[in-house]
């Protein structure tokens, strides 16, 4: 059973599209993150939900805008892509803000 | 501002051999602490961590942690390197009772056969 689940593994698209990427997590935990590593493996985290409520919203464009609609789901919806948008996406969860995290597989956005 | 450094950003070492990675943090207080590993194509996993407590913590695969408030250091170290823990190693912080979590830029390991 995967614990922290993401979908699509990889994501090719074209400038100016939109797109989102889905994350489930079976381990009954409470809070939810979303990271975008670039090539350089510098991991930066986007945006953070503690039981449905966003509590980390960081500097990021607002293209990207996250959706809980439960505390098992985070998705994340990117509006018109651009080439800087490249990179691996993760989604992670912990039982509570601050604990330890527990990584999904990425998905890889190409922007082309 | 709150961080986390880990000065090498490469480490080459022999299968075999003893390993230790750094880690510094800047922090008001003692934070919560963490070590993750990534190899390649994969997401993080968690290595070990350091909440309270006896200050040389053990984790998976063989890897121990210590943690130095005097030095603001968190060190991971394995006494003997294997060729499958070439991978990517992040340090972690986690402010205590805040929402905060700063990861490190990563070290990369490589083992020589």
């Amino acid at each position: 059973d995967t614990a922290v689940s993401q979908t699509p593994k990889y994501l090719v698209t074209q400038m100016g599209n939109d797109k989102s990427i889905k994350c489930e997590q079976n381990l009954g935990h409470d809070t939810m993150y979303w990271y975008k590593q670039d090539s350089k493996k510098f991991l930066k985290i986007m945006f953070s939900y503690n039981n449905k409520e966003l509590i980390i919203n960081e500097t990021v464009p607002n293209r990207f805008s996250p959706k809980s609609p439960d505390k098992a789901h985070l998705n994340l919806h990117i509006n018109s892509l651009e080439l800087g948008d490249s990179a691996v996406y993760f989604c992670a969860s912990s039982p509570q803000p601050g604990y330890e995290q527990f990584f999904g597989p990425g998905t890889r956005l190409t922007v082309l | 501002a709150q961080s986390v450094t880990q000065p090498d950003i490469h480490i080459t070492v022999s299968e075999g051999a003893s390993l230790e990675l750094r880690c510094n943090y800047s922090y008001g207080a003692t934070p919560y602490l963490f070590w993750y590993v990534q190899s390649p194509g994969q997401g993080l996993q968690l290595l070990l961590k350091y909440f309270s407590g006896d200050t040389l913590v053990q984790g998976i695969k063989g890897f121990e942690a210590e943690f130095k408030r005097s030095q603001s250091s968190f060190n991971l170290r394995k006494p003997s390197v294997h060729w499958s823990d070439a991978a990517e190693y992040f340090c972690a912080v986690a402010e205590v009772g805040t929402y905060k979590y700063i990861f490190g830029t990563g070290t990369r390991l490589k083992v020589l056969a």
